[in-house]
């Protein structure tokens, strides 16, 4: 069990630019979350996945933003015309089974910074 | 909605000795899920304690347990004996149905030798 890993570790962009960013996930989790998470704030929730199902966006979650879980496995995160306010760290996160006391395992994140 | 309060921004306690975190929340709901997560400096985060909210007996997993006074909507976590390695960023997590988490704005805790 790897856990689950993250890339980017580390983005460094100029506004206006497209990045995307990549989650892979504990191989037999069917849930996976998408988080952001700010300078001395707790993370906040973006989307999730149930297999290849994006089931829920959270309001935070602007046109800008698309994420994709192909075939039910990895995840992309792309954010388009990059700003500012984007720079943050991007959490994803995986979960086994339809429990809610299934705890969910974080990856290491992307830092992304947008000058 | 769902909010999760962390009214400690930092705290420290010296090594050995046993420190609480407190956590409040609010919610309308009945049946839901609290967790507490442990985010070391560059590390990723990793889950110290939950605690469904059906159960009355307070979780325990080693040094960390919790008080959970689902009343009060108070969920605290209390490190005993603590380490070094205990320094890191605590989160508190509310979870329901919807599966996602609602993380409080952490306590920075720092142990000291």
């Amino acid at each position: 069990d790897t856990g689950v890993s993250q890339d980017p570790r580390h983005k460094i962009t100029k506004r206006g630019q497209n990045v995307t960013f990549r989650c892979d996930p504990i191989s037999e989790h069917n849930r996976l979350y998408w988080y952001r998470q700010t300078l001395g704030q707790g993370p906040e929730f973006l989307t999730y996945f149930q297999n290849e199902a994006q089931l829920e966006k959270s309001r935070l979650l602007s046109d800008r933003f698309s994420a994709e879980r192909p075939k039910g496995s990895f995840s992309t995160l792309e954010i388009q015309r990059t700003e500012q306010g984007d720079s943050a760290m991007y959490l994803c996160a995986s979960s086994l089974g339809a429990y809610s006391y299934n705890e969910q395992f974080f990856g290491p994140g992307t830092r992304l910074t947008v000058l | 909605a769902q909010t999760v309060t962390q009214s400690q921004p930092e705290m420290s306690v010296q090594e050995a000795e046993t420190v609480t975190l407190s956590c409040t929340y609010d919610t309308s709901e009945n049946n839901y899920y609290l967790f507490w997560y442990k985010q070391p400096p560059s590390r990723q985060m990793i889950l110290v304690i939950r605690q469904e909210a059906y159960k009355q007996q307070n979780a325990t997993e080693n040094r960390f347990s919790v008080n959970f006074q689902k009343a009060a909507k108070s969920f605290s976590l209390k490190i005993s004996d603590s380490q070094l390695g205990d320094t890191a960023m605590y989160f508190c997590a509310f979870r329901s149905g919807t599966y996602k988490y609602i993380f409080g704005t952490g306590t920075r805790l720092k142990v000291l030798a």
